[in-house]
């Protein structure tokens, strides 16, 4: 089945500090896939997005991604974490067919937490 | 990106009745899509719905428990019928932008006592 993985629950940087954050799929042709922060009580705000192409994404606030297929992953990147980055991160990948034609399908999520 | 706006933000509803969230987008789109994201999980797809036709629904959702409208291109409205505290969730409507990416709403936050 196609998936969205993302290992860590819960990390913790300090402000100023680098960021990754891990996310790893499951798809058999190269899938489309996407970052989403969720701050609290707030909707979700896309960061980037890939489908094709450079593999290295930039996105908003700062945020880039790096699509590496050889290992199936796509991971979050910022060189510099700020105390308004904490939030909740969704990893997220969208595939067609089966029942239900169009799905996107999330990660768990990885909360981050910005020590001053 | 579309602006889309949800009614009721929030809302404490008693078990067994019903309530009805609104989604409205700024501009027509011909997907909508409902999610449910429980306390603490991520977020689980309901339903699509397209203008002019039924719903389609995720396995483990069903139409008497979560009917959904889609009357025009801007606008749809998912109901949570019958609620039990399990119902008690955040609940968000989005939609398809022109590179298959979703945008969100704020969502609703519902508790069910």
């Amino acid at each position: 089945a196609q998936s969205v993985t993302q290992p860590d629950i819960h990390i913790t940087v300090s402000e100023g500090a680098s960021l990754e954050l891990r996310c790893n799929y499951s798809y058999g042709a190269t899938p489309y896939l996407f970052w989403y922060v969720q701050s609290p009580g707030q909707g979700l705000q896309l960061l980037l997005k890939y489908f094709s192409g450079d593999t290295l994404v930039q996105g908003i606030k700062g945020f880039e991604a790096e699509f590496k297929r050889s290992q199936s992953s796509f991971n979050l990147r910022k060189p510099s974490v700020h105390w308004s980055d904490a939030a909740e991160y969704f990893c997220a990948g969208y595939s067609r067919g089966g029942g239900s034609n169009y799905k996107l399908t999330f990660g768990k999520g990885t909360l981050l937490t910005v020590n001053p | 990106s579309a602006v889309i706006s949800q009614k009721p933000s929030r809302d404490i509803c008693q078990r067994g009745t019903s309530l009805t969230i609104q989604c409205q987008v700024d501009s027509q789109v011909t997907m909508m899509f409902w999610y449910r994201q429980q306390p603490g999980q991520s977020l689980t797809l309901i339903a699509t719905a397209n203008q002019g036709s039924e719903a389609t629904y995720e396995s483990g959702f069903v139409i008497d428990k979560f009917p959904i409208s889609r009357p025009n291109l801007t606008f749809s409205t998912l109901t949570v019928s019958n609620m039990s505290p399990e119902d008690s969730s955040i609940y968000l409507c989005s939609v398809e932008g022109v590179a298959y990416e979703q945008y969100f709403g704020p969502g609703t936050r519902l508790t069910v006592t």
